[in-house]
């Protein structure tokens, strides 16, 4: 079973800084996708970057980005100038590739790390 | 463009009743899934829906849960007898299924359900 492990369960920045969370994760299969959502307090979670793990160029989204390191297993996300509105809690997030999968379809997320924003 | 709606928002109910969420989702979406997030922690997933069909059921669905998809539109989730530990929010998401590689989960705003 694939497993998504977030070790910083609390990071904060200032406004207009970078910052840089941290994702690991365990599977066996060779394709498959990375994703980090957003979930601002009291509301909905959103997408805020995916990652295809055959692709070797890292994602980037605006100023959201990703180190994907796959044969470390390793997914973290850099906000570069951090606005207030980046205040929420990101997840990491794993999905199989492998149609014939018994994981295929759902996500499994990691435990979360909550971002504050200084201003 | 409509996202994911859930309904209740909110349900408080007493231990050993029965309660039911709705589920609509981003209209044409094909998949529909069903997550249960505790506070503080990840979304765990607990079933999903291609169309009509039920193709995946996690084993945290216990007896007591059951999800239907009908015609394949809205789904419905409902839990049986509840427990104390059921208190949760109840996540939905839907995903237009094809293809594969672009098929994004599309999350609505939950239902937060706390047994007395």
């Amino acid at each position: 079973a694939q497993t998504v492990t977030q070790s910083q369960p609390e990071m904060s920045v200032q406004e207009a800084e970078t910052v840089t969370l941290s994702c690991t994760y365990d599977t066996s299969e060779s394709d498959y996708y990375l994703f980090w959502y957003k979930q601002p307090p009291s509301r909905q979670m959103i997408l805020v970057i995916r990652q295809e793990a055959y692709k070797q160029q890292n994602a980037t989204e605006n100023r959201f980005s990703v180190n994907f390191q796959k044969a470390a297993k390793s997914f973290s996300l850099k906000i570069s100038d951090s606005q207030l509105g980046d205040a929420a809690m990101y997840f990491c997030a794993y999905r199989s590739a492998n149609a014939g999968g018994t994981s295929y379809g759902k996500l499994t997320f990691g435990q979360g790390t909550i971002l504050t924003v200084h201003p | 463009d409509t996202g994911v709606s859930q309904d209740p928002r909110h349900k408080i109910t007493k231990r050993g009743q029965n309660v039911t969420f709705r589920c609509d989702p981003i209209s044409e979406h094909n998949r529909l899934y069903w997550y249960r997030q505790t506070l503080g922690q990840g979304p765990e997933f607990l079933t999903y829906f291609q169309n009509e069909a039920q193709l995946e059921k996690s084993r945290l669905l216990s007896d007591r849960f059951s999800a239907e998809r009908p015609k394949g539109s809205f789904s419905t989730l409902e839990i049986q007898r509840t427990e104390q530990g059921d208190s949760a929010m109840y996540l939905c998401a839907s995903s237009p299924g094809a293809p594969v590689s672009t098929d994004t989960q599309y999350f609505g705003p939950g239902t937060r359900l706390t047994v007395l």
